[in-house]
């Protein structure tokens, strides 16, 4: 079946601009998580997504990301005023609670803010 | 002390070699284990569930360690395609469906 599916794959933006990236979990999965992941380093967990539940957005590192996930599917990750330091991979994953916590992750989209 | 730890690498070994990695984690009461591939510049992958029984996928061996809290992933005969970083994964105790993932040990598998 199909998997996780991120949109756009790459994205180059000049700072102070905001972008949107998205993400398609696995259907039925009713968890969904973004991550980043800067070059060279381990994932950083921005924020979680479980059925109707209010999101924990423990992960959020400042004010200018927000996070929405409408009809408990598609995902849109916004970032606003981007800065230099926001260049990193954003990867999306999602799980069932059926089976275990295995989370399947998407491409990623690279983002790149000159 | 990280939540879970793992020893960065990289490991530099021939084809063939036989090569273990271990990852530690903090919390005694954590419920499910996982290892991860992610080669570079590609998103992690599930590689295979760790049960406290331990449990063998081909090549590949997972160990855990209730009591040490270590968790071992064993690759046997190593292939080049085995270069990649690997990932400790762990569902803490009252994290709900979260993962907290290592940074990783990374393994090249030389001619």
């Amino acid at each position: 079946g199909a998997g996780v599916s991120q949109s756009p794959s790459n994205k180059v933006t000049e700072k102070g601009k905001d972008v949107e990236l998205r993400c398609d979990p696995i259907s039925g999965h009713t968890a969904l998580y973004w991550y980043r992941q800067s070059l060279g380093q381990g994932l950083e967990f921005l924020i979680y997504f479980q059925g109707n539940s209010a999101p924990d957005k423990s992960g959020l590192p400042s004010d200018r990301f927000s996070a929405e996930r409408t009809g408990g599917s598609v995902s849109t990750l916004t970032i606003q005023r981007t800065q230099q330091e926001d260049s990193a991979v954003y990867l999306c994953a999602s799980s069932s609670r059926v089976g275990g916590y295995e989370q399947y992750f998407g491409p990623g989209t690279r983002l790149t803010v000159t | 002390r990280k939540e879970v730890e793992q020893d960065p690498g990289p490991f530099n070994v021939p084809e063939g070699a036989t090569v273990a990695f271990n990852c530690t984690y903090s919390n005694s009461a954590s419920q499910s284990f996982f290892w991860y591939r992610q080669d570079c510049r590609k998103e992690p992958k599930l590689l295979m569930s760790v049960y406290s029984s331990g449990n063998e996928d081909g090549r590949f061996t997972a160990q855990l360690n209730r009591a040490s809290q270590y968790i071992s992933l064993l690759i046997r005969d190593s292939k080049l395609s085995d270069s990649a970083t690997y990932l400790c994964v762990v569902n803490l105790a009252n994290a709900g469906n979260m993962l907290t993932f290592g940074g990783g040990t990374r393994l090249m598998v030389k001619p």
